[in-house]
């Protein structure tokens, strides 16, 4: 049973538009929740987290919001640049930071 | 600061072999984690660690092994290689947010 989902397996934006990835949760215990990016050939790298106690966290282009009641967050990337073309995962911890649960990813591709 | 280093990047291994994909992190954490993703399936956790000495199995612990015998080593070990064991693995260190390495892509033929 997938505790994390990214139910869209890809995205296709134009480069200066926003881009939006989707991601559900079902554990009620998640209490911190990030996002990492992937390139091929690489380890997934940090971009952006969020504590259950805040709804909104924004560094640069990137922006997280969450819904707890809904268990839903997102992660808005305005402008969108072709670099940004990668795999995106959510992820979600409880409070005790012992595990660590993915999403499957999100495409994006960041067109010129 | 090297940060997460995992060795080697790549290997194949025949069926029934064994091998330990090795991990050591610089970053004094306490918290280490082996994942393997295998394509479209994301990342899918083995086993971790929340200190030196202590273990416990993740998601999809069967055909694999783990110690902690220190705070900066976490090798994975493989006993019987089997084709169902080819993926990329991936170990990680975490504080809150977690840093990994670059990756093991393993075959298994």
């Amino acid at each position: 049973d997938q505790q994390v989902k990214q139910n869209s397996p890809s995205l296709s934006v134009q480069e200066g538009r926003i881009s939006i990835l989707n991601c559900d949760y079902t554990n009620s215990m998640f209490d911190y929740f990030l996002w990492y990016k992937k390139y091929p050939a690489e380890g997934p790298t940090f971009l952006i987290s969020i504590s259950s106690i805040k709804d909104k966290n924004e560094d640069g282009r990137f922006t997280v919001f969450l819904n707890k009641s809904a268990k839903h967050l997102s992660l808005h990337i305005v402008p969108s640049q072709p670099g940004d073309s990668a795999v995106y995962f959510c992820a979600a911890s409880d409070a005790g930071y012992s595990t660590l649960t993915f999403g499957k990813g999100t495409m994006l591709l960041v067109s010129p | 600061n090297a940060g997460v280093t995992q060795t080697p990047k790549f290997r194949i291994l025949k069926i029934g072999q064994s091998m330990t994909l090795q991990c050591t992190q610089d970053m004094n954490h306490n918290y280490m984690y082996w994942y393997r993703q295998d394509p479209g399936m994301g990342l899918k956790l083995i086993y971790y660690s929340v200190g030196a000495g202590i273990t416990d199995k993740g998601e999809v612990p069967n055909g694999y092994n783990v110690s902690r015998s220190t705070t900066e080593d976490f090798p994975l070990r493989l006993e019987l290689a089997a084709p169902s064991q080819t993926s990329v693995y991936f170990c990680a260190t975490r504080l809150k947010e977690a840093f990994f390495g670059q990756g093991t892509r393993l075959t298994v033929v």
